[in-house]
């Protein structure tokens, strides 16, 4: 079936470091997001990427959709990069797929 | 604006019991979508909505009601709560279709005794 798939489970960095968090997906997609979870539950989208790569300030996320995955880097972590970071897709429909998450702790 | 609100942000229920979730949002959105999150999983969709009158089922409908008389308002009705129904959710909208930036609620937690 479709799936969404994001590795790794689990992140744990030393404050100023930097990550790759990586999603996977099953079908080709139109349609590619990248979310973050704050420890108080708050969602915020961070990019819309079908295709490509953008960067905003410390931020940046590549899609390469003919190979089905998309990155998200983070450079110079900061406690307030904490969370879990979703990828979602909609697989060319209306419903939006999710993946189940990196939880990224950033230890100052 | 107050983007997109959700009430109440906390609720607990009986086994049988009813009851809805509002969400409202004053961007003039037309797509608007109810998530769960349960534990150690990602968000599920439950039913979304691609303008007034217009609703359609997501991921995991089963148990949920989905009305959407105008473009602000998108309530998400428990019809009789089981304890399986225990999550958090999340509501959104997105001007045009998914194919957007996802605006979230704050979400509501749910528990189901």
């Amino acid at each position: 079936g479709i799936q969404v798939e994001q590795s790794p489970p689990d992140l744990i960095l030393q404050e100023g470091a930097n990550s790759t968090l990586r999603c996977n997906f099953s079908d080709s997609v139109n349609n590619l997001q990248w979310f973050h979870q704050n420890p108080w539950g708050q969602l915020i989208n961070l990019f819309y990427i079908p295709s490509g790569t953008k960067q905003n300030g410390r931020l940046s996320a590549t899609t390469v959709a003919t190979e089905r995955y998309s990155l998200l880097y983070i450079s110079s972590s900061q406690t307030t990069d904490s969370g879990v970071y979703f990828c979602a897709t909609d697989f060319g429909n209306e419903k939006l797929t999710f993946g189940t998450g990196t939880r990224l702790t950033i230890i100052p | 604006n107050a983007g997109v609100t959700q009430t109440p942000k906390f609720q607990v229920l009986k086994t049988g019991q009813s009851m809805t979730l509002q969400c409202a949002q004053d961007m003039n959105h037309e797509y608007m979508s109810w998530y769960r999150q349960d534990p150690g999983m990602g968000l599920r969709l439950i039913h979304y909505s691609v303008g007034a009158g217009i609703t359609d089922q997501g991921e995991v409908p089963n148990g949920y009601n989905v009305s959407r008389s105008t473009t602000e308002d998108f309530p998400l009705r428990l019809l009789s709560a089981a304890p399986s129904q225990t999550s958090v959710y999340f509501c959104a909208s997105t001007p045009g279709t998914t194919r957007g930036e996802q605006f979230f609620g704050p979400g509501t937690r749910l528990t189901v005794l």
